[in-house]
């Protein structure tokens, strides 16, 4: 089967930078994704990771490996309003065809 | 462009009943997948839906299912409802099915409570 690992917690100061690491196991890879979710929000999508290195989106980033089957979602200058849950989600290809997997989520609260 | 829409927000059932949850997925998104979360379990994967075809299933008995409208629109249904089923229940569509479907939209969420 497919499993995933994150931290649970995560905590920061205001505009300080932190990383949110994520490995997981999973046959048929595709790729690895990045969702945010606020408290009483829904998931909206943050980034896509299909081949090893680092994407950039603003002051989110994140990175594949492949071979190391981890990756990891890099938040800068912090800002209150990132306190919320990230999920890492992986695509694969299982059974009879292909599904997003996500991880249990790291909660990141940001303080002053 | 709207998004994600999901009807009822809220919903309360008792145990074995059944429920309807309704799904409308962006303008010209054909694919939908639907999610269930809890404290618990956190996000786990019900079904994805393209062109009214169910082109994968998670994991969840088979009190569970779904269909896709011609429009896109999506519903799914809960038989005989367990205590265990109350979640939020989340709608996400996509553009296309396939490898590269990296980005869902998700709606609100209907959320579920189970008495």
């Amino acid at each position: 089967g497919q499993s995933l690992e994150q931290p649970s917690e995560v905590t920061a100061v205001e505009g300080a930078i932190v990383q949110i690491n994520c490995t997981y196991q999973t046959s048929g890879f595709y790729g690895l994704s990045w969702y945010q979710q606020h408290d009483g929000g829904a998931p909206t999508f943050l980034s896509y990771n299909a081949l090893d290195g680092l994407e950039e989106t603003g002051r989110f980033s994140s990175f594949l490996s492949r071979s190391d089957s981890y990756g990891y979602l890099l938040l800068q200058e912090l800002q209150m309003k990132d306190s919320a849950s990230y999920f890492c989600a992986v695509r694969s290809l299982t059974g009879g065809g292909n599904k997003l997997t996500f991880g249990t989520g790291t909660q990141l609260k940001v303080e002053l | 462009k709207a998004g994600v829409t999901q009807t009822p927000r809220y919903l309360i059932k008792t145990r074995g009943q059944q429920v309807t949850l309704s799904c409308s997925p962006i303008s010209g998104h054909r694919s939908v997948s639907w999610y269930q979360q809890t404290p618990g379990q956190g996000l786990q994967f019900l079904f994805e839906y393209f062109s009214e075809t169910q082109r994968n299933k998670g994991n969840f008995p088979g009190r569970f299912s779904g269909r896709q409208f011609s429009n896109s629109r999506s519903e799914m249904n809960v038989s005989t409802l367990e205590l265990g089923d109350s979640a939020l229940y989340l709608c996400a569509s996509s553009p296309r099915a396939d490898r590269n479907q990296e980005t869902q939209y998700f709606g609100p969420g209907t959320r579920l409570l189970v008495l």
